[in-house]
């Protein structure tokens, strides 16, 4: 079975800062993706970023970017010029991709809350 | 395009009531699953569906049921709830199940 860790459980960083929150995972599969969810209070899940693990090339999304490091099973995620509206979870989660060409499902870690200081 | 609907937002129940919890999509997606979500924790895998007609158990599978008559719905049903089952509970759907996948706005769900 795979695992997701985030080791943060909670960061504060104020407004317009870089941050950037950690994610390592377990597995011996080759062929997977990689996600970061964020949650704000309104419990809405959001998809911030995706990464499949063949691609060599960070992924990423406006502020948003991630520094994949396969060998490693590291994912971790900067978010750069932060804003109010950033404060949120934020989880990890990993998608194994089967033989057939289907997947299981998301496995999350556990997420770090994140906190943007005016 | 609503998107991907969840009814009751927020439902209590005593020990040993069963109950429905709806999820509906009207994107034509294929995949949807059910999560849920604990205090402390990340969302764990209940159940997914990759079609009409086709169900499977995912981490966490044990009182709850689910089938899938439609592409569009995606009801879980809890038979005989516990305290254990107190939660939130999201759905989800995508095209496939390698592509995004897109959450419903959660049930809360409250087990005396």
């Amino acid at each position: 079975a795979q695992t997701v860790t985030q080791s943060q459980p909670e960061m504060s960083v104020q407004e317009a800062e870089t941050v950037t929150l950690s994610c390592t995972y377990d597995t011996s599969e080759n062929n997977y993706y990689l996600f970061w969810y964020k949650q704000p209070p309104s419990r809405q899940m959001i998809l911030v970023i995706r990464q499949e693990a063949y691609k060599q090339q960070n992924a990423t999304e406006n502020r948003f970017s991630v520094n994949f490091q396969k060998a490693a099973k590291s994912f971790s995620l900067k978010i750069s010029d932060s804003q109010l509206g950033d404060t949120a979870m934020y989880f990890c989660a990993f998608m194994k991709l089967n033989s057939g060409g289907g997947a299981d499902g998301l496995t999350f870690g556990k997420g770090t809350h994140l906190i943007i200081q005016p | 395009n609503a998107g991907v609907t969840q009814t009751p937002k927020f439902q209590v129940l005593k020990t040993g009531q069963s109950m429905t919890l709806q999820c509906a999509q009207d994107m034509n997606h294929e995949y949807m699953s059910w999560y849920r979500q604990d205090p402390g924790m990340g969302l764990r895998l209940i159940h997914y569906s990759v079609g009409a007609g086709i169900t499977d158990q995912g981490e966490v599978p044990n009182g709850y049921n689910v089938s899938r008559s439609t592409t569009e719905d995606f009801p879980l049903r809890l038979l005989s709830a516990a305290p254990s089952q107190t939660s939130v509970y999201f759905c989800a759907s995508s095209w496939t199940v390698q592509e995004t996948q897109y959450f419903g706005p959660g049930t809360r769900l409250l087990v005396l």
